[in-house]
Order: C-alpha cells, then sequence, then structure tokens
C-alpha cells in the first residue's frame, strides 16, 4: 500500500520568510513523489516531482522539496514567500505498480501574511 | 504547451438531467483521468482512460459514464445525479499510464451542483 500525510493543515507565514509544506510518505519501494497547487476555483497545478537522483528537487514558481528517505519526507520549501502563494497545496505519489495513478495528501492550506 | 481544457466551467443540473463535461488535450497524451474533488478534500480517482480504452473504474455509480472518443477528447455523461455528487470535477492527462514517472496534468475544473 502507499500513502501520503500531510500532517498540518493550515501553514501560516510572513512574506518574505522561508516557508515550509510537510509530506510524509509510506511506499513499500522507491516513492515517485509529487507536489501540485490549487489556487481558489482552479484545478492543480504541478510544481514538482521526485523520481530518483538528486534529492533536492527544483521546481516551478521558486519552489523546491528535499527528499529524505530515512525520515520518509518530501516536504515542500520556498526561501522567500510571495502572498501570492497563497493557495492549497497537495502532496501525491505514485503507486509503486500498476497504473500510474495518483494517491494524494489531504492537503495544507498556505496563507502568507503580507 | 502542458494546457487541458475543460467544459464547461460551471454547470447547474437538476437531478433528472443529462449533461456532459468535455476534456481536450493536445499534447499528445495517451492516458487521461477523472478526477472528483469535494471542498477542502483531495481529488478522488474515478476513471482511467489508456489509448483509448477505460482501464481504471474506481467502482464509481452508473449515473456517471464515461467516453473517449479519440486520444484528444474525453467526456462524462451526467445522468440522474444526487445533491450529493456536486464537486469539483477534475480531468488530466499524463504522456502513459502504465508509467508512474509521468506527469500528470490537470485542467481548471468543471464546477457541478446538482439541485
Amino acid at each position: 500500500a502507499q500513502s501520503v500525510a500531510q500532517p498540518e493543515d493550515q501553514v501560516n507565514v510572513a512574506e518574505g520568510n522561508p516557508l515550509t509544506v510537510k509530506c510524509t510518505y509510506s511506499v513499500s519501494g522507491n516513492p515517485y513523489l509529487f507536489w501540485y497547487v490549487q489556487y481558489p476555483n482552479r484545478g492543480l497545478q504541478f510544481l514538482l516531482k521526485y523520481i530518483t537522483g538528486d534529492n533536492l528537487v527544483k521546481g516551478s514558481y521558486g519552489f523546491e522539496a528535499e527528499f529524505n528517505k530515512s525520515q520518509t519526507s518530501f516536504h515542500l520549501k520556498k526561501p522567500s514567500a510571495l502572498v501570492s502563494d497563497s493557495a492549497l497545496y497537495f502532496c501525491a505519489v505514485s503507486p509503486v505498480a500498476g497504473a500510474n495513478n495518483l494517491f494524494f495528501g489531504t492537503g495544507t492550506r498556505l496563507t502568507v501574511i503580507p | 504547451d502542458t494546457e487541458v481544457t475543460q467544459t464547461p466551467k460551471h454547470l447547474v443540473m437538476g437531478m433528472t438531467n443529462k449533461k456532459s463535461l468535455k476534456c481536450e488535450q493536445h499534447m499528445g497524451h495517451r492516458a487521461m483521468y477523472w478526477y472528483k474533488q469535494k471542498a477542502k478534500k483531495p481529488p478522488e480517482l474515478m476513471f482511467v482512460y489508456s489509448y483509448e480504452k477505460l482501464s481504471i473504474n474506481e467502482s464509481v455509480p452508473s449515473r456517471f459514464s464515461p467516453e473517449c472518443p479519440n486520444s484528444s477528447l474525453l467526456n462524462l455523461h451526467l445522468h440522474a445525479l444526487q445533491p450529493e455528487d456536486s464537486a469539483l470535477y477534475l480531468c488530466a492527462s499524463s504522456l502513459d499510464v502504465s508509467d508512474r514517472q509521468e506527469t500528470q496534468y490537470f485542467g481548471p475544473g468543471t464546477r457541478l451542483l446538482v439541485l
């Protein structure tokens, strides 16, 4: 079985400060992990993914994520938050076997305070 | 271009109506997906099409009927829906359903309200 957990429903951060949105995974085998962002009344936009190789993955809009196998984590980070980063963020995992259907975490709402 | 388009953006329908949601992509992707998303919840997979054939049906009620007329189009036919079916319906596509490395690209969704 595979799953991801996002332990924080809500994260607040001041504009200009670094932000972190947490994700932990449970996968037997090598995980393929994804981050998506959803703005109000919109679909999901792909930010980045970890497949293999370098543990630090860089993605769109200045976001990056660090894959940590020992801690089974894939936290999303950005050095300096913008008000426009306020949105709902989903971590997802692709199954170890079978079709490419994503399993999503419950989501974390990020609010960047001006 | 990583665009998936969906029409309509909003849809209000009664429980006796028949309506269809449409999804289109021109990225050459051979896998297409329907997800349902309730408010403040993650998307839940409904259907997966691979090379225009239905490969996954996640025990979705028969009042939802998917159709893939060609490799670029995906429809979701709706009939006799219930108010609890009100949700955001998301379409996605990826290059290949069998390669779990492939990124799924999502459309903006259709917000459905069933009265």
